[in-house]
């Protein structure tokens, strides 16, 4: 069965840098979420989409934006990158109606 | 979301059952128990979830008491691949006002050990 795919899996900036991640949800999930995971902590929740519109926010940063598209898949766009954002990013997707959502294998971004 | 509160770890032998703890006790009625599991910074990974009736799948059963304050995840026979953080998370049925985000606490380590 198709997942949820991230890309890149990996990605190295340097500070002030922007990096951009992307999140192809499974085929027909319409709502899309963000976490961001630090080094030995929990996912933290930072954003997600419903039917490409804004439907929830947690603790994203101002310097963070994220989008999600006509064809369901969405980017996370990180700009004047920090060393704390050093971590990993989750998207996950969700078809309403199911409960359960379904999570991507991440991006490691390591900011230097 | 109500919150929960798990043992920080547990271990369990390979091939015994693991029995996970959660406490809930703040769950509303239109409130569910999900689990899910990290496997060593992989994606978390969708397990069980339930509202008041016990449940079993493939991968688990989850068992909810009466007053749904508190439920136990079981994994009938351990095994070594079964090491991970399980996360207890309640949420409002997604079908409602809620989008369904999922509010990750502090999980449970379990390590399964040969």
């Amino acid at each position: 069965a198709a997942g949820v795919i991230q890309s890149p899996r990996h990605l190295i900036k340097e500070k002030r840098e922007t990096a951009t991640l992307k999140c192809y949800p499974i085929p027909r999930h319409d709502t899309v979420y963000w976490y961001q995971q630090g080094p030995g902590q929990d996912p933290q929740f930072l954003i997600s989409f419903y039917e490409k519109m804004q439907s929830d926010k947690g603790s994203i940063p101002d310097r963070f934006s994220a989008q999600q598209f006509s064809d369901y898949h969405s980017e996370l766009n990180m700009s004047s990158l920090e060393l704390g954002d050093s971590a990993l990013y989750f998207c996950a997707s969700r078809k309403t109606g199911n409960t359960e959502a379904f999570f991507g294998q991440g991006t490691r971004l390591t900011v230097v | 979301d109500a919150k929960t509160t798990q043992p920080t770890s547990m271990d369990c032998a390979e091939g015994r059952a693991a029995n996970l703890p959660c406490n809930h006790s703040t769950i509303s009625g239109n409130e569910y128990v999900y689990w899910y599991r990290q496997i060593h910074s992989q994606g978390p990974q969708y397990i069980i979830h339930g509202l008041k009736n016990n449940e079993t799948n493939e991968m688990a059963s989850l068992i909810i008491t009466e007053d749904r304050k508190s439920s136990t995840l079981i994994l009938p026979h351990a095994t070594l691949r079964d090491t991970a953080v399980y996360y207890c998370i309640v949420r409002p049925y997604a079908g409602g006002t809620s989008y369904g985000k999922l509010t990750f606490g502090q999980g449970t380590i379990l390590t399964v050990h040969p």
